[in-house]
């Protein structure tokens, strides 16, 4: 079984829908991360936690929202979604007790909003 | 302001042969990490390698190396005797470590694919 799972794995959606991508792992890791990657680009941060009762913003986390709801799950919404929001959302962990605190990444979920 | 830069946007290579991927940095953080992570044509992202700032010794891993020159700022991936399934998107990526404002964040470059022909 892989160690980091996304549901669901692919969404269309409508614009202005709620929608809610989750993520869990049994890596037995602290910190978790979410992601996106717009087509033919590199990785950018909309949220992470380094515990459950941590929740920081990203570089681009206007229009999103999450919730830390176990150690093992992580959870993103888009309030209200829009067509730019369209992309492949990889969501990430890693273990603050290894001191190069690399990243890993669940298969991704890609979200098309019509 | 951390930055990656990858300057080449494709590449081929033959079978068999090694590759070089090149990727260069910029930060001002004192210790840092540095990551190769490859993205198939399914999407999934697979870590590869990394090397620490502070690390003696370029880092290896299978078929993978790194060549990390930190006074140029460069920490380019090696991949040797090229398969068929190594064609790929290949990303380089950065972050500051523990104790030097980590924030969790990882950058990442633009990318560089990999076409490996038979």
């Amino acid at each position: 079984d892989a160690d980091v799972t996304q549901t669901p794995r692919n969404r269309i959606t409508k614009t202005g829908k709620r929608i809610m991508l989750e993520c869990s792992q049994t890596k037995g890791h602290d910190r978790m991360y979410w992601y996106r990657q717009d087509p033919g680009l590199g990785l950018q941060l909309i949220y992470y936690s380094f515990d459950v009762k941590d929740i920081n913003k990203g570089e681009i986390s206007d229009g999103y929202s999450v919730s830390r709801q176990a150690q093992a799950k992580f959870s993103l919404s888009l309030e209200s979604a829009i067509p730019n929001q369209t992309a492949l959302y990889f969501c990430a962990t890693s273990d603050s007790r290894d001191r190069t605190d690399t990243q890993y990444f669940g298969p991704g979920t890609r979200l098309t909003v019509l | 302001a951390q930055k990656i830069t990858q300057t080449q946007p494709g590449m081929f290579v033959q079978e068999k042969e090694a590759v070089t991927l090149d990727c260069t940095y910029d930060t001002s953080d004192p210790s840092y990490g540095l990551f190769w992570y490859k993205q198939p044509s399914s999407g999934e992202m697979i870590f590869l390698i990394y090397q620490g700032s502070y690390d003696q010794q370029n880092a290896t891993e299978g078929r993978y190396s790194l060549n990390f020159q930190k006074a140029r700022k460069s920490a380019n991936l090696v991949i040797s005797a090229s398969q068929l399934g190594d064609s790929a998107m290949y990303f380089c990526a950065m972050r500051g470590l523990h104790g030097s404002g980590n924030t969790g964040k990882l950058i990442f470059g633009q990318g560089t694919t990999l076409q490996v022909k038979p």
